[in-house]
């Protein structure tokens, strides 16, 4: 069974910065691309970044281009989404979610983690 | 981007009664690998989104076959064959041909 499961959600200050995490298991991480999915309070879905089986290709919605960053270790099942900068418009629910293929670009989302909570305050 | 666009359902659906779902997206969804890259999602309050169907009409693993994708293109739609009260929440399409990635709007379902 896929699981995914997210951490580092919190509290932030406008300009601040946060690192989210994403373990998985239950299949061979390495294999497939994965992406960070959110969910505004209240709106619907956005998807944020993808980042290849390898890590050798990303890609980011303009919005946060250049302000967060998409990362993954295989060796430790791990992605990662470091968000710096961050404004009151990215406070959301973030998902982890896992593609169906190992290169950025079509795909299928299979499987979603719980997704953790980012707040913007000062 | 693609903007993918849903429609409203009549609220609240009859328990046991039949339901349809339409999703327009902006551009084809038609890929140069000649798969269109539409997935339906299932969200209820508090959890995360639950894919239903793939493809335009796949069915993953575990989903009841009451549930039917359907579609071409830039037109698609999810079926219920007979509402059942676990069927609640807000359904979403989404296209994975390009990122990034886009959802519908959602369309909320009440019983």
């Amino acid at each position: 069974e896929v699981q995914l499961l997210e951490s580092g959600g919190g509290l932030a200050q406008p300009g601040g910065s946060l690192r989210l995490s994403c373990t998985a298991s239950g299949f061979i991480f390495s294999n497939f691309a994965m992406s960070w999915v959110r969910q505004r309070p209240g709106r619907g879905l956005e998807s944020v970044s993808v980042i290849s089986s390898s890590g050798g290709t990303t890609n980011y919605v303009d919005s946060v281009r250049g302000r967060f960053t998409i990362s993954r270790d295989n060796s430790k099942n791990t992605l990662y989404l470091q968000m710096t900068r961050l404004r009151s418009e990215d406070a959301a629910v973030y998902f982890c979610a896992k593609g169906s293929r190992s290169i950025v670009g079509a795909t299928t989302i299979e499987d979603w983690g719980q997704g953790t909570q980012v707040a913007i305050s000062s | 981007d693609i903007v993918m666009t849903q429609t409203s359902l009549s609220s609240p659906v009859t328990l046991g009664q039949p339901a349809s779902i339409s999703c327009r997206s902006s551009h084809s969804l038609v890929h140069s690998d000649r798969n269109t890259y539409l997935t339906w999602l299932h969200q209820r309050p508090g959890q995360p989104p639950r894919p239903l169907i793939y493809k335009i009409f796949y069915r993953f693993t575990g989903v009841p076959d009451r549930f039917t994708g359907g579609g071409a293109g830039t037109d698609f739609t999810l079926k219920i064959s007979r509402v059942e009260p676990e069927d609640v929440g807000v359904y979403y399409c989404m296209q994975g041909t390009e990122f990034p990635y886009t959802f519908g709007q959602g369309t909320k379902l009440e019983v």
